[in-house]
């Protein structure tokens, strides 16, 4: 059992729409960051959630941390084809540097 | 500024080999971390580097090994290498050890297939 879970794991959508991935654990982590990752490429880092609550905003993505600090979600909105990639969540825990998530591989049709 | 950079990117071993891949940090920074990451088990947290010692160690066996020189470059070694070690091993840098807000920049990874 994965310590962060991601769904959906596969998503595909047209150009336009808009879309929400989600990342759980039932443990509580004193942050968590977004990355995106390309083919053929390391992981970005897109935002770094903090506070419980806390809603962060990059262009047409929203990353929200959950309340409690144990979850968290990433909303984009009018989706381009340039958003297709492997979305990870991650934090800190125990004597890892990063747990990352199970992964949202998302493309967006033009 | 330069980014993460790794070597080689490609990497073919047979069973029982031993591989040694190299990762050179962004200017200035002094950690070092790397990661496995396989379509099955997804993205693992290795061990990480800071001043040439190993500051914190993953769940993997001891036949991954690594070390970090005075300039912050580090190179990992898997011995004995197994059908199972195939997979894109990440290394990323960032400029403190510690801190839950820290910024990691990875590298594109070296992808080791084991035949």
């Amino acid at each position: 059992t994965q310590l962060l879970e991601q769904s959906p794991q596969f998503l595909s959508i047209q150009e336009g729409e808009n879309l929400t991935v989600y990342c759980n654990s039932s443990s509580v982590f004193s942050s968590l960051q977004w990355y995106r990752q390309e083919p053929g490429e390391g992981p970005v880092l897109l935002v770094t959630v903090v506070t419980g609550g806390e809603v962060k905003k990059l262009k047409r993505l929203t990353f929200q941390f959950g309340d409690a600090r144990k979850d968290s979600s990433l909303h984009i909105t009018a989706a381009q084809p340039g958003d297709t990639g492997l979305y990870l969540c991650a934090g800190p825990f125990g004597n890892e540097k990063l747990t990352f998530g199970t992964g949202t591989r998302l493309t967006i049709i033009p | 500024k330069a980014g993460v950079t790794q070597t080689p990117r490609y990497l073919i071993k047979t069973r029982g080999q031993q591989v040694t891949l190299s990762c050179s940090p962004i200017s200035g920074h002094r950690s070092v971390s790397w990661y496995q990451q396989t379509p099955g088990q997804g993205l693992q947290f290795l061990f990480e580097y800071f001043s040439e010692t190993q500051r914190n160690k993953g769940n993997f066996p001891g036949r991954f090994s690594g070390r970090q020189f005075s300039n912050s470059r580090s190179e990992m070694n898997v011995s004995t290498l197994e059908l199972g070690d195939s997979a894109l091993y990440l290394c990323a840098s960032s400029l403190r050890l510690a801190g839950s807000t820290d910024t990691q920049y990875f590298g594109p990874g070296t992808r080791l297939t084991v035949l």
